[in-house]
């Protein structure tokens, strides 16, 4: 049981490059999310999904999209990386029902030259 | 608009004190108050998390003592350890925002030395 695995862990891109990052669960959750991590400014979400097929946009969404063609994926797409994406990206996944605890991957360290 | 507060931003503790971290929230509608554990390298993992109906909760050396008519909430971290050093962070979800939606605090850094 792996839990919540992301890749890459390390990513340097450059101005106007794409890129997408996985996400991947292993304990069958319907609710996943995208968080971004900056100093001083806690985790931010950028998107979020409910099930396969269902997505919605968090507090920081512009510059990212999403897809949810499984239960188990979630990956994460920067159209065209910019400096001011340079963060750590964490992925999260949680079970239905009340207030679950969330479980966040080890994140992927992104830096845009 | 910043809908937790977190405060302090860094904490230095020695072995064997109190540790305390503050939060204060605006929505009253808020109905979930977690804690997450950060490690460097590591993604936050849940610490201890309580419900508006009770004004405590305790698990081992964590405590949240909340107070609902001041909206804040506070981690207390009894006869901290050096193996405590993380970044802590608050949270406040529910209140009809489903989905596993969390709004999380701006994180404090502890320090506990040896």
């Amino acid at each position: 049981n792996a839990g919540v695995t992301q890749t890459p862990k390390f990513q340097v891109l450059k101005t106007g490059q794409s890129m997408t990052l996985q996400c991947a669960q292993d304990m069958n959750h319907e609710y996943m999310s995208w968080y971004r991590q900056d100093p001083g400014m806690g985790l931010r979400l950028i998107h979020y999904s409910v099930g396969a097929g269902i997505t919605d946009q968090g507090e920081v969404p512009n510059g990212y999209n999403v897809s949810r063609s499984t239960t188990e994926d979630f990956p994460l797409r920067l159209l065209s990386a910019a400096p001011s994406q340079t963060s750590v990206y964490f992925c999260a996944s949680r079970d239905t029902g009340g207030n679950q605890p969330q479980h966040f991957g080890d994140g992927t360290r992104l830096s845009i030259l | 608009q910043q809908q937790v507060k977190q405060s302090p931003q860094s904490l230095i503790v020695q072995k064997g004190g109190i540790s305390i971290i503050n939060c204060a929230y605006e929505n009253t509608a808020f109905d979930y108050f977690p804690w997450y554990q950060q490690f460097p390298g590591k993604g936050p993992a849940l610490l201890i998390a309580i419900r508006p109906d009770v004004s405590e909760k305790k698990e081992g050396r964590f405590t949240i003592s909340f107070n609902k008519s001041a909206k804040q909430f506070s981690l207390h971290i009894m006869d901290s350890q050096p193996g405590d050093s993380a970044t802590y962070f608050c949270a406040v979800g529910g209140g009809g925002t489903s989905y596993g939606k969390l709004t999380f605090g701006q994180g404090t850094i502890l320090t506990v030395h040896p």
